[in-house]
């Protein structure tokens, strides 16, 4: 099992140019999330997909749009890329059985020049 | 509301001594608790969690969590440190009655440090 897969794992972007992030788990789950991690700013959630065919708003969703392709897939869109999105980000997945514990993948580190 | 605070920014412990990492929430109701660890230029990584049941919850790599509903704490710990144990953990909760969006709440997080 890869688990939870993101790509790419660097992207330098020019202010204004757009990008997809790509995730993808082989874990049979559910629920997948983006997260962005910032310095002294902890994780914080984007959007997340609840089950195949929703999507839903985190705390910070301005500036990114998000496809759930498929059980297995979940991507992030960044339309027009600004400095402020600068940040690493998290596809996460978890089961919705039990507590419902997540499973990161490697992350992505973007920078917007 | 779903809430939780690591009042630790940094935990410094020198190796083959106990360690302890502090987590305490808020939920309404019973909390799911959870902790995850973080290596340099890595994703999160699931340590363990309390659904129910035995107060002392043991995971991956030696460590362990003691839930306290009284102080409505869930620190993290372990008994011997290891230089590797140095990262960035992350306490979370989630209460069970939120449903089908199975959101937590993370910590901002605590960078343990162990000295050799």
């Amino acid at each position: 099992n890869a688990g939870v897969t993101q790509t790419p794992k660097f992207q330098v972007l020019k202010t204004g140019q757009s990008m997809t992030l790509q995730c993808a788990q082989d874990m049979n789950h559910n629920s997948m999330y983006w997260y962005r991690q910032d310095p002294g700013m902890g994780l914080r959630l984007i959007y997340y997909s609840a089950s195949e065919g929703t999507t839903d708003k985190g705390e910070v969703p301005n500036g990114y749009n998000v496809s759930r392709l498929n059980k297995r897939e979940f991507s992030l869109r960044l339309e027009s890329a600004a400095p402020s999105q600068t940040s690493v980000y998290f596809c996460a997945s978890s089961p919705t059985q039990g507590a419902g514990e997540q499973y990161f993948g490697p992350g992505t580190r973007l920078t917007v020049t | 509301a779903q809430s939780v605070a690591q009042p630790e920014d940094q935990v410094n412990v020198a190796e083959g001594n106990p360690l302890t990492v502090k987590c305490t929430y808020s939920v309404s109701g019973n909390p799911y608790l959870f902790w995850y660890v973080q290596y340099p230029n890595r994703g999160l990584q699931f340590l363990l969690k309390y659904i129910t049941g035995d107060n002392l919850v043991k995971g991956s790599y030696g460590f362990e969590a003691e839930f306290n509903k009284s102080q409505t704490s869930f620190h993290l710990k372990k008994p011997s440190a290891l230089v590797s144990d140095s990262a960035l953990y992350f306490c979370a909760v989630r209460d069970p009655r939120s449903g089908g969006s199975y959101i937590p709440t993370f910590g901002r997080g605590t960078s343990l440090i162990v000295h050799p």
